[in-house]
């Protein structure tokens, strides 16, 4: 079936650098798409959303790349901090079915000193 | 704070047992909240709609009977996993739509089936 998912399950990125997680969907009528951080043990955390009628949206310290033509989407953190190490997922709604969200498998970010 | 809250956070419960897991939202009322189930180093994967005053859509694959969902309230879904089984260890979350739009997260309930 259709899925949303990840290329790399691990990201090792040096404090300071800045992080690029990648995200592949294949749902094309996916109209929202949405970043999620998962610290250990707890529930996900929004971090930044988009919605299919933009490319490019950016927050504190985070930006979201949507690019519909090969369904890829992306999420760079400027700056990367200790506090950033967590699993970040990438979630897709369909229109028509708010909330119901598909996530992507994840990715580790594992900040070194 | 938050502003969707399960509880309990954690439980333990013997192979066999009945466990409900409860999914508020605190400050806003969601005639619509979902489920999901999330194993360990895995993805979040939806389990259910939860309606209120109306029976919850299920997920393919996901059996009714044995996760039951109840969503009496505004601002209550409570999920029932009846006879639980070590595989059913596994960390729920739900999350909940304010009317804005916006979407909340719980921060989950972590099932230990022995």
């Amino acid at each position: 079936g259709e899925s949303v998912g990840l290329h790399l399950p691990t990201l090792s990125v040096q404090e300071g650098d800045n992080s690029i997680i990648n995200c592949a969907y294949s749902n094309s009528a996916s109209d929202y798409f949405i970043w999620y951080k998962q610290e250990s043990g707890k529930g996900p955390q929004f971090i930044i959303d988009i919605r299919s009628n933009m490319d490019k949206r950016q927050g504190q310290r985070v930006t979201v790349l949507l690019n519909k033509t090969v369904k890829h989407l992306s999420l760079q953190i400027a700056a990367t901090q200790p506090g950033d190490s967590a699993v970040y997922f990438c979630a897709e709604n369909s229109l028509g079915s708010w909330g119901k969200l598909q996530f992507g498998a994840g990715t580790q970010v594992v900040v070194t000193p | 704070g938050a502003v969707v809250s399960q509880h309990p956070s954690w439980v333990i419960c013997k192979s066999g047992t009945s466990v409900k897991i409860e999914c508020r939202s605190l400050d806003f009322q969601a005639t619509t909240m979902f489920w999901y189930r999330q194993f360990p180093k895995q993805s979040l994967m939806l389990m259910a709609t939860s309606n209120e005053g109306s029976k919850a859509t299920y997920e393919q694959g996901v059996e009714k009977d044995k996760f039951l969902i109840n969503h009496a309230s505004l601002t209550l879904s409570t999920l029932t996993v009846t006879s639980a089984h070590p595989e059913d260890s596994s960390f729920y979350i739900c999350s909940a739509s304010r009317n804005t739009g916006e979407l909340f997260f719980g921060e989950g309930s972590r099932l230990t089936v022995l």
